[in-house]
């Protein structure tokens, strides 16, 4: 059982360029999420997902997309890359209830120059 | 969204046991009540949750108010690897979503 697994762990790009930071649970999880943790601050949300097919924007959705073909995989685009997008991007699942916890992958350390 | 209001930052030593208070005043009847760590360099994990009574769990217990508007997360003897910033949040049963918002957290600090 291996969780949330995100890929890669650790990226640079150059300004304008563009990549899929990868996310995969193996829990059957309805809900899915992605967030984004700049230097000394909690954990903003960017995109969640309810259901294969089913996508929302969370607070700081700009400059990211989303798709959610499968249950297992969810995975967040940049179409073109921003230094102000230099930041670790978790991904977590969870049941589609309150009454449970949410699991979150060991992140995506993004550099951009 | 009900929010929660947390210290930004706890000493305790170690071995001692540490209560981290949240206050959630705004708390629907519908909201569970959440607590996540973040260790250093690493994703948040789930520590412990509950609704309206005491839980336990390995890790931790949780203390809930009787009017549920504050809780306190109780470490009941602090490791060095306790170190982290810990999270209150609340989950609502009726948000489809049921997104987990982050604030910013205690930060607890831990001394040999």
């Amino acid at each position: 059982n291996a969780g949330v697994t995100q890929t890669p762990k650790f990226q640079v790009l150059k300004t304008g360029q563009s990549m899929t930071l990868q996310c995969a649970q193996d829990m059957n999880h309805e809900y899915m999420s992605w967030y984004r943790q700049d230097p000394g601050m909690g954990l903003r949300l960017i995109h969640y997902s309810v259901g294969a097919g089913i996508t929302d924007q969370g607070e700081v959705p700009n400059g990211y997309n989303v798709s959610r073909s499968t249950t297992e995989d969810f995975p967040l685009r940049l179409l073109s890359a921003a230094p102000s997008q230099t930041s670790v991007y978790f991904c977590a699942s969870s049941y589609l209830t309150a009454n449970t916890e949410a699991f979150f992958g060991q992140g995506t350390r993004l550099t951009v120059v | 969204d009900a929010k929660t209001t947390q210290p930004n930052s706890m000493e305790s030593n170690e071995e001692e046991p540490v209560h981290l208070p949240c206050n959630h005043s705004t708390i629907s009847g519908t909201d569970y009540i959440h607590w996540y760590r973040q260790l250093p360099s690493q994703g948040p994990e789930y520590v412990i949750h509950g609704l309206t009574s005491n839980v336990n769990n390995r890790m931790a217990s949780l203390a809930i108010a009787e009017d549920r508007k504050s809780s306190t997360l109780i470490l009941h003897r602090a490791t060095l690897r306790d170190a982290a910033v810990y999270y209150c949040i609340l989950r609502d049963v009726e948000n489809a979503g049921n997104m987990l918002t982050f604030g910013g957290g205690t930060r607890l600090m831990v001394k040999p």
